[in-house]
Order: structure tokens, then C-alpha cells, then sequence
């Protein structure tokens, strides 16, 4: 079953709110990660997590929190966002942290008002 | 430096027309996959495949087939008989090294559109 499950599949928050973004996989996978995609652009790496430890940050800023509580979920905390951090939020899987295939989630559309 | 291009932007055919989605990359490394991802309107990034770079067989399934040739640095997807459900933004990866943190190098993107 590849399949990575990712709550809520829409929010729109205000500058001062404080939201989490869940994501889950039982597919046994060790590495997790948070992407960021903007309209008509790639994917961004954001985050990385091996093993339940954070592996990888990339530059993100502060208001961005990721947890990793087990091995099977990853949370994104997100705190005093601006605007421009509208976009679609994705999570994904892998075996391992290498040059594995990544399985995504369906995405939260995140609106920043 | 590794790089991924699809020089397509945008591609519009009729339903039942054959297309090919082209993807150039370019890597020092001799050991490296490549990717392609499907991503329709709802967002979800659906895997496609993964092809190691000491395999240039193509590959074959259903209606998709990859052509993988290492000597053009290409790693092109062809749909035959395109239908209206395959209209979507498809990406093309190339695996990262361990001193790039095995980031996926993502192509642009090229959106699909299949008209009825």
C-alpha cells in the first residue's frame, strides 16, 4: 500500500494563528520529507527526516516547525506566516534517505491571509 | 553542477494522439536514477518510475513508455493513445549526490493538456 495520507487538505490562516499540518505513512519508510510547491514550479525541499531525526533544514525560517513524534507521522507547526507562504504543502516517504523513490501525500493547499 | 530541463512548457494534443514529453538532464555522477512524477490538477505527485542509470532498457507500461538513451543524456516519456484523464503537469528527476543531500534536481515541468 503506497500511500501517504496528509491532513487537513486545505487551511487558510491569519498571520497571528498557529496551525499543525499531519502526515502519515504506513508503508515502513524511514525518511520523510516537507516540500513546499508554489503554482507552476517544482517541488522545494524543506525539510528531511531519517530515522526520526531531523536530517536536513533547508534555510527554512523559523515560523516553519517540523516534529517527527514516530516513524510513521510527521508534523509541520506552522507559526506567524506571511502571505507568501501560500502554497501547496507536501509530504513524502521513502525506504531510506538516498537516492530512493519518494511516494507523496496529496497535499495541503495552504492559504495565508 | 546537475541539472534537470523540460524544454516543454506546455503541450496540447486531441485525445487518441501519441505525445512524447522530453527530459534532458545532465550529472557527473555514473550511478544516478531518474524519475518521472505525474501531478494532476488535485496536487497529489504520483510516482511513474525510477530508472537506474546502468539500465538503458526501455521500458514499457500500458499506454506509457520511457526511453532512456545515456549517450544524449535523455530520458524521454511517451503516451500512446492519450486520454482526457491524462492531462496533467508531468516532472521529470534526477537523484541527487551525497554532497547535494540526495535532493531531487527537478525539471520545470511540462503541463499536458488532452483535449476530447
Amino acid at each position: 500500500d503506497t500511500e501517504v495520507t496528509q491532513t487537513p487538505k486545505h487551511l487558510v490562516m491569519g498571520m497571528t494563528n498557529k496551525k499543525s499540518l499531519k502526515c502519515e505513512q504506513h508503508m515502513g519508510h524511514r525518511a520523510m520529507y516537507w516540500y513546499k510547491q508554489k503554482a507552476k514550479k517544482p517541488p522545494e525541499l524543506m525539510f528531511v527526516y531519517s530515522y526520526e531525526k531531523l536530517s536536513i533544514n533547508e534555510s527554512v525560517p523559523s515560523r516553519f516547525s517540523p516534529e517527527c513524534p514516530n516513524s510513521s507521522l510527521l508534523n509541520l507547526h506552522l507559526h506567524a506566516l506571511q502571505p507568501e507562504d501560500s502554497a501547496l504543502y507536501l509530504c513524502a516517504s521513502s525506504q531510506g534517505w538516498g537516492q530512493e523513490t519518494q511516494y507523496f501525500g496529496p497535499g495541503t493547499r495552504l492559504l495565508v491571509l | 553542477a546537475q541539472k534537470v530541463t523540460q524544454a516543454q512548457t506546455e503541450i496540447s494534443v486531441v485525445e487518441k494522439e501519441d505525445v512524447t514529453l522530453d527530459c534532458v538532464y545532465e550529472t557527473r555522477d555514473t550511478t544516478y536514477y531518474l524519475f518521472w512524477y505525474k501531478q494532476p490538477p488535485s496536487g497529489e505527485l504520483v510516482f511513474l518510475i525510477r530508472r537506474n542509470s546502468f539500465d538503458e532498457q526501455n521500458e514499457i507500461s500500458g499506454r506509457y513508455s520511457w526511453n532512456f538513451q545515456k549517450s544524449t543524456s535523455s530520458f524521454n516519456f511517451t503516451i500512446t493513445a492519450s486520454q482526457v484523464v491524462d492531462s496533467a503537469v508531468y516532472f521529470c528527476a534526477l537523484s541527487g549526490t551525497m554532497d547535494s543531500n540526495y535532493q531531487l534536481i527537478w525539471g520545470a515541468g511540462t503541463k499536458l493538456i488532452i483535449k476530447p
